[in-house]
């Protein structure tokens, strides 16, 4: 079936550093992919998302690429702030049946003042 | 972009009885919406997909009997948990999205505590 793997976490950064978080999936057919982000204890919040490939998602500052040859969905981000602390999650949609989001395991982001 | 309402944010109830978690789409007609269990500090797990006027569609695992998934009108669905014991304490997300869309949108999540 459909999965989506990021790399594990957790991540602890400075501020202004660069980021990235790799995500890679498996899919049949082209998948739609998304970055959500989760503040504590707080519900998913949309920060990019991709519909086809070679298309690029961008948000705050957040970039994504959705690279169908190498299966991948890499978030970016240039220089990070102390507020994007917070949980990135990596998903897909299947075009099968309802839809559902596949999720990624998440991963944890710390940026450090 | 659209709304979606989740409530309540919190909750603790006593061993054995039920809690209903509303989800409300604000804006837009939810013609799908999911319901995800997550624990803490892991990834979402599905637990049903439930379609306006239909009966819901439970995840392998899940026991529909204990997680009673309503979605009778466009904008609201319920899930309620019956008979709740301490291991149901969990963070319940739900999303909805409308026919035309492949962008589900979340509820902020409700924390359920059972002691």
């Amino acid at each position: 079936g459909d999965s989506v793997t990021q790399m594990e976490g957790p991540v602890t950064l400075s501020e202004e550093a660069f980021l990235t978080i790799n995500c890679t999936y498996t899919a049949t057919g082209y998948p739609s992919l998304f970055w959500y982000v989760q503040y504590p204890g707080e519900g998913l919040q949309l920060l990019l998302k991709a519909t086809k490939a070679d298309d690029k998602g961008s948000n705050k500052g957040f970039e994504a690429t959705y690279r169908k040859e190498t299966t991948s969905f890499h978030l970016e981000k240039g220089s990070v702030q102390v507020s994007d602390s917070a949980v990135y999650f990596c998903a897909l949609t299947s075009f099968q049946g309802a839809q559902k989001l596949v999720f990624g395991q998440g991963t944890r982001l710390t940026i450090n003042p | 972009g659209a709304v979606v309402s989740q409530h309540p944010s919190w909750v603790i109830c006593k061993s054995g009885t039920s809690v209903k978690i509303e989800c409300r789409s604000l804006d837009f007609q939810a013609t799908t919406m999911f319901w995800y269990r997550q624990f803490p500090k892991q990834s979402l797990m599905l637990m049903a997909t439930s379609n306006e006027g239909s009966k819901a569609t439970y995840e392998q695992g899940v026991e529909k009997d204990k997680f009673l998934i309503n979605h009778a009108s466009l904008t609201l669905s319920t899930l309620t948990v019956t008979s709740a014991h301490p291991e149901d304490s969990s963070f319940y997300i739900c999303s909805a999205r409308d026919y035309s869309s492949t962008e589900a949108f979340f509820g902020q999540g409700t924390r359920l505590t059972v002691v």
